[in-house]
């Protein structure tokens, strides 16, 4: 399986500032993935991101508040843009081939 | 819309003894399912997947997949309290595009 790291691994910021969460891969994948889980809940797919075209949104998230990018086969960027305390979760980013991995996760502390 | 449905427990099972969990799922479309383990303050860890109808073993891991009835399950055999964490259930439609759709999870508790 990828070994995958994230940045920062928490993170505490004022409401109405953004955060950009790195993800970082040690091989080559095509797909990843943002995904978020809030306090006490499960995990909810933010995003799909496909190196070299547009990120795409699930229901309920838009890019205009988490912009993704995508540069190159390895790494991607998720930022969580005019954050309120209900941005407050862990932030996971996924590779994906038959299986899915997870990083180590963002712990994101609005206040 | 996609559900994945598990009950949050708290389940708790004796050391040594089988735990069952189990999993149901809204979309028929649904091509793989797979089985997460989480500790508190830890990211998801992936301990089975399964596509085919039947069972899959893994060591004391057993997963369960019935597509007719939209239903997958785990069994840990010979529980231990190290196994006490959250198990997450999700579900995948097509293929490697496609993301996750996570149950809410079941807390399992293994009483030494």
């Amino acid at each position: 399986s990828a070994v995958i790291s994230q940045k920062p691994s928490r993170d505490i910021c004022q409401r109405g500032t953004s955060l950009t969460i790195q993800c970082q891969v040690d091989s080559q994948v095509t797909m990843m993935f943002w995904y978020r889980q809030q306090p006490g809940q499960s995990l909810t797919l933010i995003a799909t991101a496909n190196q070299g075209s547009e990120a795409t949104y699930e229901s309920g998230f838009v890019i205009d508040k988490f912009p993704i990018s995508r540069p190159n086969l390895t790494f991607s960027t998720l930022t969580v843009s005019n954050m309120s305390p209900e941005d407050s979760s862990i932030y996971l980013c996924s590779v994906a081939g038959y299986e899915q991995y997870f990083g180590p996760g963002t712990r994101l502390t609005v206040t | 819309q996609k559900e994945v449905e598990q009950n949050s427990g708290p389940l708790s099972v004796p050391e040594g003894a089988i735990a069952s969990l189990n999993c149901t799922y809204s979309d028929r479309g649904s091509q793989s399912f797979f089985w997460y383990r989480q500790y508190s303050g830890k990211s998801p860890e992936l301990i089975m997947f399964i596509y085919s109808n039947g069972d899959k073993e893994d060591g004391r891991f057993t997963a369960q997949l019935n597509k007719a009835s939209q239903y997958v399950s785990l069994l840990i055999r010979d529980s231990q309290p190290s196994d006490s964490a959250t198990y997450l259930c999700a579900v995948k439609s097509g293929g490697g595009a496609d993301g996750l759709t996570f149950g809410k999870g079941t807390h399992l508790i293994i009483q030494p």
